[in-house]
């Protein structure tokens, strides 16, 4: 079965503080890819990452990093030195290839940054 | 700014009211689809267009309907509403039909039905 787990519901940390989203997958596809998204208490969806399964490298974008572990199905969110305007919604999710063609959600996982 | 352009904002409608939420997705992409977000809960997909076809469905309750315009924009057709109804819906859009191209989300139309 093709299955996100974000297992962390929630986590509050105090500004600066580095934080990691933990993302961990099941799929039968070799070749499939991973995503991040953002949603803020605006409410809108951001996209943040996509990531190839041939692809092991990490990622970096600013603050942002992506751990993508292929032996432990896992593609984690590190946040470094946290900012109150991170605080948000963050989902992982992964393609599927079937007859729906259609995304795997995770839970996501609620990031509270306190001043 | 994602390109994706969804209106209204806002609808606030009565039980047994049908409304109409409508999609304008990014400059060249073909493929739409619509999420329905309730309350503490995640994204539940209700519907994929590619190119004015219907492509995927998900969870889409009978008393909903959509479809995708010649010029790419998609209306999602919401009737008999119900107080459960109430939720944040979005529309995505990307290049390609399948699950491996990003989708681009709207700001999202946020229902409230009394």
């Amino acid at each position: 079965a093709q299955k996100v787990t974000q297992a962390q519901t929630e986590i509050s940390v105090v500004e600066k503080e580095d934080v990691t989203l933990d993302c961990v997958y099941e799929t039968r596809d070799t070749t499939y890819y991973l995503f991040w998204y953002k949603q803020p208490p605006s409410g809108e969806l951001v996209f943040l990452i996509r990531r190839n399964s041939f692809d092991e490298q990490n990622e970096i974008s600013g603050r942002y990093s992506w751990n993508f572990q292929k032996s432990t199905s896992s593609f984690n969110f590190t946040i470094t030195a946290s900012q109150v305007v991170d605080s948000a919604v963050y989902f992982c999710a992964l393609s599927r290839v079937d007859s729906n063609y259609q995304l795997i959600w995770g839970a996501g996982t609620k990031l509270i940054i306190k001043p | 700014d994602s390109g994706v352009t969804q209106t209204p904002k806002h609808l606030i409608t009565a039980t047994g009211q049908r409304v109409t939420l409508r999609c304008s997705p990014r400059s060249g992409d073909l493929s739409v689809y619509w999420y329905q977000q309730s309350l503490d809960q995640g994204l539940q997909f209700l519907i994929q267009y590619y190119n004015g076809e219907e492509r995927a469905k998900g969870n889409i309750l009978e008393r909903f309907s959509a479809q995708q315009f010649p010029d790419l924009h998609s209306e999602l057709n919401l009737s008999s509403l119900e107080l459960g109804d109430s939720a944040l819906y979005f529309c995505a859009s990307s290049v390609v039909p399948t699950s491996t191209d990003t989708q681009y989300f709207g700001p999202g139309t946020r229902l409230t039905v009394l």
